[in-house]
């Protein structure tokens, strides 16, 4: 069976760091991206960026270039998204998907989402 | 930016329901690669449609995929309760980057 699953919630102060995770297994990992997608309370998804564990490649969207770092490790199956300094704007709920390479461009898999609270 | 829903949409159960998403030719309108999840809220969101009208395997044919121009649309027929929830229209818009549409709650009468 094909799962993504994530790290458990996070609460941190403004400034912290914080690295969350999302496992997969069930399938060939080093196949297919993992995306990240964030849920700012109250609004819709918005695609954050994603990594190729075949070959460690990094994709971002220009909104969150720069403040956050998308890595894996291909030995545990383990993508991660970690921030340097949060900021309160960070609190959103962050879900990891999967992709398919080659000629695939949807999102066929999900985590169960990392609700990341930061106050200031 | 973000594709453009309606906030939400109702409907009664058996009727139908078309959600619109309103993108660019430098998204919707220029790749055949749009998509539709299904996010009841506290689940994982759900793939229901992928390159425009492609259902994957498991999902009802209530639900259907179309595009006009730079405008894709989501149908679902014969509402059903468990129908209830947010649908998200995505696009990939190039050099590896995707965008979400804002989401639109369904409601099911």
């Amino acid at each position: 069976e094909v799962r993504l699953v994530q790290s458990g919630g996070a609460v941190k102060k403004s400034g912290e760091s914080l690295k969350i995770s999302c496992q997969g297994s069930g399938y060939k990992f080093t196949s297919y991206w993992i995306v990240w997608v964030r849920q700012l309370p109250g609004e819709g998804l918005e695609w954050m960026g994603a990594v190729y564990p075949g070959d460690s490649q990094t994709t971002y969207s220009p909104s969150v270039e720069g403040q956050v770092t998308i890595s894996v490790d291909k030995s545990t199956g383990t993508a991660y998204l970690q921030w340097s300094s949060l900021k309160a704007s960070d609190t959103a709920v962050y879900f990891c998907a999967r992709r398919r390479d080659y000629g695939y461009y949807h999102f066929d898999r999900w985590g169960q989402g990392t609700l990341v609270t930061v106050s200031s | 930016s973000a594709l453009t829903q309606p906030r939400s949409v109702s409907g009664s159960p058996g009727q139908s329901v078309t959600i619109s998403c309103i993108g660019t030719f430098s998204d919707v309108g220029g790749y055949e690669y749009v998509s539709w999840y299904q996010h009841h809220p506290g689940r994982a969101p759900k793939l229901i449609i992928s390159d425009i009208d492609k259902r994957p395997a498991g999902v009802p044919d209530r639900f259907s995929g179309s595009r006009s121009g730079a405008t894709a649309f989501l149908t679902i027929s014969g509402l059903q309760a468990e129908d209830e929830a947010h649908y998200y229209c995505c696009s990939y818009t190039g050099t590896y980057t995707w965008v979400f549409g804002g989401g639109t709650d369904l409601t099911v009468l």
